[in-house]
């Protein structure tokens, strides 16, 4: 089956530092990847997505790539602001079984920047 | 993208009772599926909602607990049934764009069963 592991929270950081957060898949297919973000009291919103081996998702200064031979899509920002604090969830779809899929989720990683 | 609605926003709800979660989209959607996140936890897929047919379940989610309409391709509904402490949760409804392709959530529907 599919699966998604990612570290966990929460990861705290200061204003302008480096952020990498890890994500590693398992998948039966060739899966596409997705970075997902849920700022405090709001709902699930699409952060950068990268169909195909190589691939470069970006998105508000965040980057994402597509690595297929250590199956991993980790995320990283030059310089996180204290507006990035959430809570950010990698994903796979992986429709190789030719019917729409759902999507599997990491257990998401709660981002705290302090200023 | 496609705007997606979702009532109730919260509902707090007495065990043993079944409450039912309504998406609306504002435009055609082929692909509708249905999320549940538990507190702390990440998101689990509950069904894909299957317009015209029954509802395709994952593993650990059945029929009897989580029935699903779809009646037409702007809305589905999500029934929460014989719920008890353990069914509170977020239950969300996400749109596909594409196989292969990002889906887009609602704002989910918070669920807490005393």
């Amino acid at each position: 089956g599919n699966s998604v592991t990612q570290m966990e929270g929460p990861v705290t950081l200061s204003e302008e530092a480096f952020l990498t957060i890890n994500c590693t898949y398992t998948a039966t297919g060739y899966p596409s990847l997705f970075w997902y973000v849920q700022y405090p009291g709001e709902g699930l919103q699409l952060l950068l997505k990268a169909t195909k081996a190589d691939d470069k998702g970006s998105n508000k200064g965040f980057e994402a790539t597509y690595r297929k031979e250590t199956t991993s899509f980790h995320l990283e920002k030059g310089s996180v602001q204290v507006s990035d604090s959430a809570v950010y969830f990698c994903a796979l779809s992986d429709s190789s079984g030719g019917g729409a899929d759902g999507l599997t989720f990491g257990k998401g990683t709660h981002l705290i920047i302090q200023p | 993208s496609a705007v997606i609605s979702q009532k109730p926003s919260r509902d707090i709800c007495q065990r043993g009772t079944s409450l039912t979660i309504q998406c609306q989209v504002d435009s055609q959607v082929t692909m509708m599926f249905w999320y549940r996140q538990q507190p702390g936890q990440s998101l689990t897929l509950i069904a894909t909602a299957n317009q015209g047919s029954e509802a395709t379940y994952e593993s650990g989610f059945v029929i009897d607990k989580f029935p699903i309409s779809r009646p037409n391709l702007t809305f589905s509904t999500l029934t929460v049934s014989n719920m008890s402490p353990e069914d509170s949760s977020i239950y969300l409804c996400s749109v596909g764009t594409g196989l292969g392709q990002p889906q887009h959530f609602g704002d989910g529907t918070r669920l807490s069963i005393l």
